[in-house]
C-alpha cells in the first residue's frame, strides 16, 4: 500500500501569513488522484483540492496545490483565522485508498 | 446540495457486529460510488471500503474480510458491516460520495457517528 507521510505534523504560523504543508509517498502517485481535505473540530472533512492542483466548488483560490510523482505541497497563501484546522492529504490513484496522518495548523 | 447522515448504535459489544446506515439527501445514489472511513481516536483516516451504486465494491484488505458494504438505491440509502469487532474498531466512521469515475475525490462528506467496541 501506498504509505503517505505528511510534514511537518504542526505548523504554528499567524493569521495573513504563507502557509506550506508537505506530503511525500513512499511510491509515485499519479497527480490526477491525490487530494487534500481539511477538518475542524466536530465537522466533517471538507474536500480542499483534488488532483493535486485543482480546488474544489467553493474553496477560496488563497489554497493551492501543487506536485508530482512522490511529492506534493498545499499552499495557503495568506492565512484567514476561519484556517486554522487539521489537514490531511490522500491518494485514490491505487487501492488501498490511504490517507496521510495529519498536519496541525494553529495560530501562533 | 447533497447531504449524508450516519446513523446506527453508538455502542458495541466485543466480537459482535456493527452495522451503520448512511442516508443520501438532496441528490440521487445513482450514477455514483459511496464510500466509508474511520478515524480512531488520535489515528490517521483510514479508508473502509467503497460501493458502486449497481453494488460492485472494493475493500481494504487490511479488515481481513470482515467488512461488507452495501447499497438500497430505493431508500437512497447504504449500509456498513464490519463483524467480529473488537476495541480498536472503536473510531469515528464516516460515509462520504466517491467520485471515483472524474477523479475528484470524496466530496460530500457526513458528519460522522461515534462508534465505541465495549463490554
Amino acid at each position: 500500500e501506498i504509505v503517505l507521510t505528511q510534514s511537518p505534523g504542526t505548523l504554528s504560523l499567524s493569521p495573513g501569513e504563507r502557509a506550506t504543508l508537505s506530503c511525500r509517498a513512499s511510491q509515485s502517485v499519479s497527480s490526477s488522484y491525490l487530494a487534500w481535505y481539511q477538518e475542524k473540530p466536530g465537522q466533517a472533512p471538507r474536500l480542499l483540492i483534488y488532483g493535486a492542483s485543482s480546488r474544489a466548488t467553493g474553496i477560496p483560490d488563497r489554497f493551492s496545490g501543487s506536485g508530482s510523482g512522490t511529492d506534493f505541497t498545499l499552499t495557503i497563501s495568506r492565512l484567514e483565522p476561519e484556517d486554522f484546522a487539521v489537514f490531511y492529504c490522500q491518494q485514490y490513484d491505487d487501492s488501498p485508498i490511504t490517507f496521510g496522518q495529519g498536519t496541525r495548523l494553529e495560530i501562533k | 446540495q447533497v447531504q449524508l447522515q450516519e446513523s446506527g448504535p453508538g455502542l458495541v459489544k466485543p466480537s459482535e457486529t456493527l452495522s451503520l446506515t448512511c442516508t443520501v439527501s438532496g441528490g440521487s445514489i445513482s450514477s455514483y460510488y459511496w464510500t466509508w472511513i474511520r478515524q480512531p481516536p488520535g489515528k490517521r483516516l483510514e479508508w473502509i471500503g467503497y460501493i458502486y451504486y449497481s453494488g460492485s465494491t472494493n475493500y481494504n484488505p487490511s479488515l481481513k474480510g470482515r467488512v461488507t458494504i452495501s447499497v438500497d438505491t430505493s431508500k437512497n440509502q447504504f449500509s456498513l458491516k464490519l463483524s467480529s469487532v473488537n476495541a480498536a474498531d472503536t473510531a469515528m466512521y464516516y460515509c462520504a460520495r466517491y467520485r471515483r469515475t472524474s477523479g475528484l475525490g470524496f466530496d460530500y462528506w457526513g458528519q460522522g457517528t461515534l462508534v465505541t467496541v465495549s463490554s
